[in-house]
């Protein structure tokens, strides 16, 4: 099965900092690789996704992920963090078929004024 | 619907009581999952329809949890005989096999055991 390792459990930013959140997936390709935001008390949100179409993926608010096949990773970065980037982030794998979905354990994301 | 409906948002129960949560996915979405988030904890995987069986249940905690699927729409996740842990934020998320993959999440019915 795969699986799905966030590095971090709570990150730290300045504002207008880099935002770098590590995701690394186990060794066989998934079909598809996800960045997710959860915002406080609501479900999670779509920030990006990878379906092999090009390695460097750009998503909503100014985020993106590059997939290093390499490296069996998928690291969501954005270039200036800003105040309401403070959230949850979870990066989700799926497994070969497609019909089920792996997910991390989540990174809390401070953005320090 | 335009989006995955979940109720009730809030679910406040006393230890011993079943409880109910709904999923009402997007209208055409095949798939449908349900997930616990416990406090600070990440996405636990709990049961996984597609249509009205569910070929993956194996993250059912216990017996005491049990989840149906009608006409290949609305879910209903029971929990009987609640206990304080089982205090969390129950998560539905549907997609479609034949779209782009991602999971589309409700906002989630909090539950807390008293």
């Amino acid at each position: 099965a795969q699986s799905v390792t966030q590095l971090g459990s709570h990150v730290s930013v300045s504002e207008g900092a880099l935002v770098l959140l590590r995701c690394n997936y186990s060794s066989s390709v998934p079909p598809y690789l996800f960045w997710y935001v959860q915002y406080p008390n609501q479900g999670l949100q779509l920030l990006l996704k990878y379906t092999s179409a090009a390695t460097l993926v750009k998503g909503i608010n100014g985020f993106e992920a590059e997939f290093k096949k390499s490296e069996t990773s998928f690291h969501l970065t954005k270039p200036s963090a800003h105040m309401s980037d403070a959230a949850e982030y979870f990066c989700a794998v799926t497994s070969n078929t497609g019909n089920q979905f792996y997910f991390g354990t989540g990174t809390s994301l401070t953005v320090i004024p | 619907g335009a989006g995955v409906s979940q109720s009730p948002s809030n679910k406040v129960t006393e230890k011993g009581k079943d409880v109910e949560l709904r999923c009402d996915p997007i209208s055409g979405h095949t798939a449908l999952y349900w997930y616990r988030q416990s406090l600070g904890q990440g996405l636990e995987f709990l049961i996984y329809f597609q249509g009205n069986s569910a070929p993956d249940k194996s993250g059912l905690p216990s017996d005491r949890f049990s989840a149906e699927r009608t006409g290949g729409s609305v879910s209903t996740l029971t929990i009987q005989r609640t206990q304080q842990e089982d205090s969390a934020v129950y998560l539905c998320a549907s997609n479609t096999i034949t779209g782009t993959g991602e999971l589309f999440f409700g906002e989630g019915s909090r539950l807390t055991v008293l």
